[in-house]
């Protein structure tokens, strides 16, 4: 079946610093990626969307020029979290809907715990 | 407003038993829903799927939900609970007008106990 693959699972980074985290679909084309933010025992909140050579599409409250998405090619979205602070120590997960579309597939990758100390 | 809801913070039930987790929604238009599951640290397993069709719909592990229009519900159900089964459950909804992007309720917990 379609696998997206995350990385890195764990990072922990210094105050100040940036942080890429990269998903590749490893088997299909992702014509959409879906960035996730997830807190403790709480549901996904929807960060962005992008679509393959677009520019990602951001929800409300979300600052994009911290959380920094792209999305250059079918198999690769990346997420850069800049000027990372503790407060957006988090677990992130991409989301990659395959190129049918009509059949709603979505394959999530296993996600990026991020700890800004 | 558009939305989707799990009412219940946890489910607790004995391994054997049937159990349920519900999930109610609101959408314009027609309603896609989905079921995943999370274990700890990880990312969401895909359950099932209701696009169109039959509204009982049978998916991974045993698991199964019903679409109820009149209801707006899509509860998921399984006849016999497993320990293995203590995860955490995630109803999506995607809405009109978002993108596709799925929109997940805020998770119940399921506690199956031996």
């Amino acid at each position: 079946g379609a696998v997206v693959s995350q990385h890195p699972s764990r990072v922990i980074c210094k105050s100040g610093t940036s942080v890429k985290i990269e998903c590749r679909s490893l088997d299909f084309q992702a014509t959409t990626m879906f960035w996730y933010r997830q807190f403790p025992k709480q549901s996904l909140m929807l960060m962005a969307t992008s679509n393959e050579g677009s520019k990602a599409t951001y929800e409300q409250g979300v600052e994009k020029d911290k959380f920094l998405i792209n999305h250059a090619s079918l198999t690769l979205s990346t997420l850069t979290v800049t000027s990372a602070h503790p407060e957006d120590s988090s677990f992130y997960i991409c989301s990659a809907r395959d190129r049918t579309g009509l059949t709603y597939g979505y394959t999530f990758g296993s996600g990026t715990r991020l700890t800004v100390v | 407003a558009q939305s989707v809801a799990q009412p219940e913070d946890q489910v607790n039930v004995a391994e054997g038993n049937p159990l349920t987790v519900k999930c109610t929604y609101s959408v314009s238009g027609n309603p896609y829903l989905f079921w995943y599951v999370q274990y700890p640290n990880r990312g969401l397993q895909f359950l099932l799927k209701y696009i169109t069709g039959d509204n009982l719909v049978k998916g991974s592990y045993g698991f199964e939900a019903e679409f109820n229009k009149s209801q707006t519900s899509f509860h998921l159900k399984k006849p016999s609970a497993l320990v293995s089964d203590s995860a955490l459950y995630f109803c999506a909804v995607i809405f009109s007008n978002s993108g596709y992007a799925l929109n997940f309720g805020k998770g119940t917990s399921l506690l199956v106990t031996p």
